[in-house]
């Protein structure tokens, strides 16, 4: 596609329930970020992938988080036992490669009620 | 230390000013610096990148780098009404991990 594509943009859930993210990066991009953005509040990076080298999870808050890439392409972000603080909307970024520029998808609002 | 900080704002300039954005880093090995600019429950949207120490300079804006002061700014020459965003700096720290500042609210008054 023309740009990156997250779906779905909104999703409410209910506490506890499991959620799942995804994010198609541009064709060809290697590296791909997930970020999260409370209300008001700057970008938390949560984890990052750059080809088929091992994620950096430094940025995921609890173990109740985790991501995966597939095929070095599409990837989740799923939340398992979902709480009212995961409440924010999930961006997702990808860059031709490391160090160059990222490019944003329009985001999943995520709320927990 | 922050990876990366800028003035907090909110800033205020009238139409046809110059607005002036600063952030600093804390990784003097970083490479990439790069503005986003996010409107009011909109993703960011990439407005410059800048590799090398000097001014690159793109229509109305200028973005401008010294690593030895691991400085970087934006200035929007002559403002609009369409400029008002909140204005993000974003460095590659380690090599890798695109660290964003908090962000800073730009208003363009008419």
């Amino acid at each position: 596609g023309a740009g990156v594509s997250q779906s779905p943009s909104n999703k409410v859930t209910e506490k506890g329930k499991d959620v799942e993210l995804r994010c198609d990066p541009i064709s060809g991009h290697t590296a791909l970020y997930w970020y999260r953005q409370s209300l008001g509040q700057g970008l938390e990076f949560l984890i990052y992938f750059q080809g088929n080298s091992a994620p950096d999870k430094s940025g995921l808050p609890s173990d109740r988080f985790s991501a995966e890439r597939t095929g070095g392409s599409v990837s989740t972000l799923t939340i398992q036992r979902t709480q009212q603080e995961d409440s924010a909307v999930y961006l997702c970024a990808s860059s031709a490669r490391m160090n160059t520029e990222a490019f944003f998808g329009q985001g999943t609002r995520l709320t927990v009620v | 230390q922050k990876e990366v900080e800028q003035n907090s704002g909110p800033l205020s300039v009238p139409e046809g000013a110059i607005a002036s954005l600063n952030c600093t880093y804390s990784d003097r090995g970083s490479q990439s610096f790069f503005w986003y600019r996010q409107y009011s429950g909109k993703s960011p949207e990439l407005i410059m990148s800048i590799y090398s120490n000097g001014d690159k300079e793109d229509g109305r804006f200028t973005a401008q780098l010294n690593k030895a002061s691991q400085y970087v700014s934006l200035l929007i020459r002559d403002s609009q009404p369409s400029d008002s965003a909140t204005y993000l700096c974003a460095v590659n720290i380690n090599d890798y991990k695109l660290s964003f500042g908090a962000g800073t609210t730009v208003t363009v008054r008419a």
